[in-house]
């Protein structure tokens, strides 16, 4: 079964600066989806960026970026000069997507991320 | 676009109670999910409607709880008898399928309390 482990519960960042978020996977699948989403206190999730396992190059949405490493099953997300407003707990998610399972997501457990002013 | 509707957005009850949240997707979206989300964990799949069809439905999804989507639009998620290990964040979620890759819209969710 696939899993999705993010070891970080807690990051903090200085408001301007770059910080990442981890992620490992697990799945014997080789086509796959991969996400990161946001969920800021008491608001919905939404997506942040998205990764086709397929494609080498790593995904980038203005400020956010991935660090995909297929052989390593690791997809880390980087968040260059922090907001305020990206305060929120953050969520990988892998994509199931082969027989009977299509399209509900494994998400982490989350990492909370707090941006000092 | 108005985004996933979820009500109610709070829900208290005893233990025993049954209760019933409804999800409005986004109108054209062919696909929902519902998943729960306990606190300090990330959402759980529960289960998926294609159009008006079932088509998957997790283990943590017990005999006490039903899902419907009536003619492919909204979908109600119905707990009987409900018990303390219910009480969680019930989300709904959309998406548009033609590829994998398109991302779910999620709804804020209803908070469910059982006393």
């Amino acid at each position: 079964a696939q899993t999705v482990t993010q070891s970080q519960p807690e990051m903090s960042v200085q408001e301007a600066e770059t910080v990442t978020l981890s992620c490992t996977y697990d799945t014997s699948e080789s086509d796959y989806y991969l996400f990161w989403y946001k969920q800021p206190p008491s608001r919905q999730m939404i997506l942040v960026i998205r990764q086709e396992a397929y494609k080498q190059q790593n995904a980038t949405e203005n400020r956010f970026s991935v660090n995909f490493q297929k052989a390593a099953k690791s997809f880390s997300l980087k968040i260059s000069d922090s907001q305020l407003g990206d305060a929120a707990m953050y969520f990988c998610a892998y994509r199931v997507d082969y027989g009977g399972s299509q399209g509900n997501l494994i998400f982490g457990k989350g990492t909370k991320l707090s941006v000092k002013p | 676009d108005t985004g996933v509707s979820q009500n109610p957005r709070h829900k208290i009850t005893k233990r025993g109670q049954n209760v019933t949240f409804r999800c409005d997707p986004i109108s054209e979206h062919n696909r929902l999910y519902w998943y729960r989300q306990t606190l300090g964990q990330g959402p759980e799949f529960l289960t998926y409607f294609q159009n008006e069809a079932q088509l998957e439905k997790s283990r943590l999804l017990s005999d006490r709880f039903s899902a419907e989507r009536p003619k492919g639009s909204f979908s109600t998620l119905e707990i009987q008898r409900t018990e303390q290990g219910d009480s969680a964040m019930y989300l709904c979620a959309s998406s548009f399928e033609t590829q994998g890759n398109q991302p779910q819209h999620f709804g804020d969710g209803t908070r469910l309390s059982i006393l």
